[in-house]
């Protein structure tokens, strides 16, 4: 599975839109991109996953770049809930490769 | 409809020992992975279960073993203990019919070994 990069840290006020960026530069054509977030002490939850088109759901949405190498969160209008480290995980959606590679992930912090 | 159950919540453990998690996925789903997560890291994938046999495997050693039961759920045995595996263990479960499925996690057992 290709490997990704994302920031370390990262603030933003409460109410408005939070950016998080990823770069996956080594993606192949078969591999999602998947977003996952882990509020302190809890297991990861499941944000949002693409493969090459625009995604929306009702947590966020997810916009992938037209060479697919990098790929932007977008959480529209933050709360204090938010706050949480964001993993971005690229993976081959086959039969036989369900494991997720996580990295360190985005710490998003919400300041009221 | 209950998502994936973990027990027990917390457990303490001395080096040397043996511990069996458990785990329960969300219903409808056949497939059980484990992870290991070290305190300041991202969760560690140790292995997989579908149709009651490991499917996929991280590099964890033979110390770590599992199980899964008929009702797809799931055990992690861990033998002889080291201080180093204290760590948040997660099990997450998917539908394999859906392949570019995304995995549900429990909250977690909280293993301290002193």
């Amino acid at each position: 599975d290709a490997k990704t990069t994302q920031p370390t840290s990262m603030d933003c006020a409460e109410g408005r839109a939070a950016n998080l960026p990823c770069n996956h530069s080594t993606i192949s054509g078969n591999e999602y991109v998947y977003w996952y977030r882990q509020i302190h002490s809890q297991g990861p939850q499941y944000i949002i996953h693409g493969l090459k088109n625009n995604e929306t759901n009702e947590m966020a949405s997810l916009i992938i770049t037209e060479d697919r190498k990098s790929s932007t969160l977008i959480l529209p209008h933050a709360t204090l809930r938010d706050t949480a480290v964001y993993y971005c995980i690229v993976r081959v959606a086959n039969f036989g490769n369900e494991k997720l590679t996580f990295g360190t992930g985005t710490r998003l912090t919400i300041i009221p | 409809d209950a998502g994936v159950t973990q027990s027990p919540t917390h457990l303490i453990k001395t080096r040397g020992q043996q511990v069996t998690l458990r785990c329960s996925p969300k219903s409808g789903h056949d497939t059980v992975s484990w992870y290991q997560q070290a305190l300041g890291q991202g969760p560690q994938f140790i292995f997989q279960y579908y149709e009651e046999e490991e499917r996929q495997r991280g590099n964890f050693p033979d110390r770590f073993s599992g199980h899964q039961f008929p009702n797809y759920s799931s055990e992690l045995n861990v033998n002889a203990l080291l201080l180093g595996d204290s760590a948040l263990y997660l099990c997450a479960s998917s539908d394999t019919g859906n392949l570019a499925y995304e995995q549900y996690f429990g909250p977690g057992t909280r293993l301290t070994v002193t």
